[in-house]
């Protein structure tokens, strides 16, 4: 079975601390994905990575950047902590090569900023 | 610009009776559609990946149907149970190599006992 993990379930840090949120995948998935979830909004995708050092923004990435340094890791780092930024984050990893396949999700990271 | 949309936004309904999910779409050119659920808290998990060239995709008490001319997708499961409660959404893959996903905004499921 896929397996995605995320380092931890329930964070809390302070306005303008740096955060990182790390996600692991053991199925040698070249795409990894960082979305946030927010009641009403919906999910919504903030970075992807198609390979190793590889990335592309999604549809919000303003305030987000990533890191893939290894292709079974991928991160996303709070640069500046903001209260606007608290939230459900999920992190997802899919195959390449073919559009069929599915992307399968981590237990995402409840983050809230005070 | 494809959007998803899951109506109703909650559903309530008793033990053993049939659920039945909807997703519409509105732009048929896709490439599968994806059935997730997701428990209060927690990531999601998938349930069901049904390609352009199906009409169904069954697993278990589940079953996925797509009429892309029509732009919907309806979940079933059958003879719902209260472990079925959570949330289900869909999601249609976007861009040229299909690795966005547009979600719907989800359906949230109630079986009561």
């Amino acid at each position: 079975d896929v397996k995605v993990t995320q380092s931890s379930r329930y964070l809390v840090k302070r306005t303008g601390e740096k955060v990182f949120l790390e996600c692991v995948q053991d199925m040698d998935h070249e795409n990894m994905f960082w979305y946030r979830q927010d009641p009403g909004l919906g999910l919504r995708l903030i970075y992807f990575s198609y390979d190793v050092k590889m990335k592309e923004k999604g549809d919000i990435p303003e305030g987000y950047s990533v890191s893939r340094e290894k292709k079974e890791r991928f991160s996303l780092i709070l640069e500046s902590a903001s209260t606007n930024q608290t939230s459900m984050y999920l992190c997802a990893s899919k195959p390449s090569g073919r559009v069929f396949y599915e992307q399968f999700f981590g237990p995402g990271t409840r983050l809230t900023v005070l | 610009k494809q959007e998803v949309t899951q109506i109703p936004a909650a559903l309530s309904v008793p033990e053993g009776e049939n659920l039945v999910l909807n997703c519409s779409f509105t732009d048929s050119a896709i490439y599968n559609l994806q059935w997730f659920r997701q428990d209060p808290g927690k990531g999601l998990t998938s349930l069901l990946l049904i390609q352009s060239s199906q009409r169904e995709q069954t697993s278990g008490r589940l079953n996925a149907s797509l009429d892309k001319s029509s732009g919907r997708s309806t979940l079933y499961i059958a003879a719902s149970q209260p472990g079925d409660s959570a949330t289900y959404l869909c999601a249609i893959p976007k861009g040229a190599a299909g690795n966005k996903l547009t979600f719907g905004g989800g359906t949230r499921v109630l079986v009561k006992p």
